[in-house]
């Protein structure tokens, strides 16, 4: 079974420090990365995608792949209160797109 | 650009009831779209995958008699909830891909939020 793993936190990181989400998955023809942020009682919402090994910077969104290892992170520099929500790692090969459980981020101000 | 709209955001019907979701994708043509559905606290979980013009392709362990799925344009797919119970009681989210694209994005409606009494 194809499985994308998460810490479910809560990770809890005081403002303006860096907040470090990590994903692993199982599928290693794995093609496409992605991160998006869900708020309590919203709908995901995409906020980074990468597809090739290395690291991909989006403002204060850093999304870093390594294939080899089957390990996908993001870092959120700066984080701000307005960053706490759940964070899902979604990784696609071939058709299907599979979404790990999410990590709980929380910003303290 | 790839926005994803969902109708109604929210409903309440009573038990035994069909209630009717509408996805659309307004500013892009989708050949695939997908339905999720999520209990408080939980992760998402997907139903079904949805195609222009063929049948759905249902999760093991989603009714597909109870979860009717038509996908009968580009740009819409329907999710209609057959005689709801309480249990049914959920947020379902839809999910587009852009047609033609190669990278696998998904882009999500809002969300329904229903309420089966």
């Amino acid at each position: 079974q194809k499985e994308v793993e998460q810490n479910s936190g809560p990770l809890s990181v005081p403002e303006g420090a860096i907040a470090s989400l990590n994903c692993t998955y199982s599928d290693r023809v794995s093609q496409s990365f992605f991160w998006y942020r869900q708020y309590s009682g919203k709908s995901p919402e995409l906020i980074m995608s990468i597809y090739s090994n290395g690291d991909k910077e989006d403002g204060r969104f850093t999304a870093q792949l390594n294939k080899a290892s089957q390990y996908v992170s993001l870092l959120i520099r700066d984080s701000q209160p307005s960053d706490s929500a759940t964070y899902l790692c979604a990784v696609t090969g071939g058709f299907k797109t599979i979404f790990g459980a999410g990590t709980r981020l929380f910003v303290k101000a | 650009g790839a926005v994803v709209s969902q109708h109604p955001s929210w409903v309440i019907c009573k038990s035994g009831t069909s209630v009717k979701i509408e996805c659309r994708s307004l500013d892009f043509q989708a050949t695939t779209m997908f339905w999720y559905r999520q209990f408080p606290k939980q992760s998402l979980m997907l139903m079904a995958t949805s195609n222009e013009g063929s049948k759905a392709t249902y999760e093991q362990g989603v009714e597909k008699d109870k979860f009717l799925i038509n996908h009968a344009s580009l740009t819409l797919s329907t999710l209609t909830v057959t005689s709801a119970h309480p249990e049914d009681s959920s947020f379902y989210i839809c999910s587009a891909r852009v047609a033609g694209q190669s990278y696998n994005e998904q882009f999500f409606g809002p969300g329904t939020r229903l309420t089966v009494l």
